[in-house]
């Protein structure tokens, strides 16, 4: 597609619920990252693929979080346990990483998660 | 441990006013420094990205300098239009190799018409 797809756009869930927030990046990014963003508050890195392979995955807050991108195109992030605590909007990103590309992040619209 | 800092964290001007929005971060080692912009209940959108060996970069109304050995950068906007007014971001990659972003928490722009 044109950008990124992040999908749902809202969700509301209960304590304890299992989540699955889902993320189709821009066509030919090979680089997919996680963002999570509190009101008011820049977003804050989760984890990071290249490829299939999660390159970096030091900002997962707890072992609750975990992704996967398993044919190295959408990537889905997974919650289990909700906790009040995980109120926020997750926020997807993709790049181009070839030699000479400057590296520029595209985000996408977000789902905003809500945990009662 | 990187750190970055937006100032003002929120600015009201009259349309048709220049502003200036403010990014400061602790290690001068950075890759590139991105620039967003963010509106309510949306996803980010990129304006400006400067590479770690330019001064600045410019889109249309929109200027963005950067000073690496003082931790700075500015976004300045020219005449300002109510369209304009979101969440102005900025972000740093740091130079150790790593990927992930360092965000500030962003300036909140109202331009009243």
């Amino acid at each position: 597609g044109a950008g990124v797809s992040q999908t749902p756009s809202n969700k509301v869930t209960e304590k304890g619920k299992y989540v699955e927030l889902r993320c189709d990046p821009i066509s030919g990014h090979t680089a997919l990252y996680w963002y999570r963003q509190s009101l008011g508050q820049g977003p804050e890195f989760l984890i990071y693929f290249q490829g299939t392979g999660a390159a970096d995955d030091s900002g997962l807050p707890n072992d609750r979080f975990f992704a996967v991108r398993p044919e190295g195109s959408v990537s889905t992030l997974k919650i289990q346990r909700t906790e009040r605590g995980d109120s926020a909007v997750y926020l997807c990103a993709s790049s181009r990483l070839q030699m000479g590309n400057t590296g520029e992040l595209f985000f996408g619209e977000g789902s905003r998660l809500t945990v009662l | 441990k990187q750190e970055v800092t937006q100032i003002p964290a929120a600015l009201s001007v009259p349309e048709g006013e220049n502003l200036v929005l403010n990014c400061s971060f602790t290690d001068s080692a950075i890759y590139n420094l991105q620039w967003f912009r963010q509106d309510p209940g949306k996803g980010l959108t990129s304006l400006l990205l400067i590479q770690s060996s330019q001064r600045e970069q410019t889109s249309g109304r929109l200027n963005a300098s950067l000073d690496k050995s003082s931790g700075r950068s500015t976004l300045y906007i020219a005449a300002s239009q109510p369209g304009d007014s979101a969440t102005y971001l900025c972000a740093v990659r740091p130079g150790d190799s790593s990927y992930k972003l360092i965000f500030g928490s962003g300036t909140r722009l109202l331009v009243r018409p």
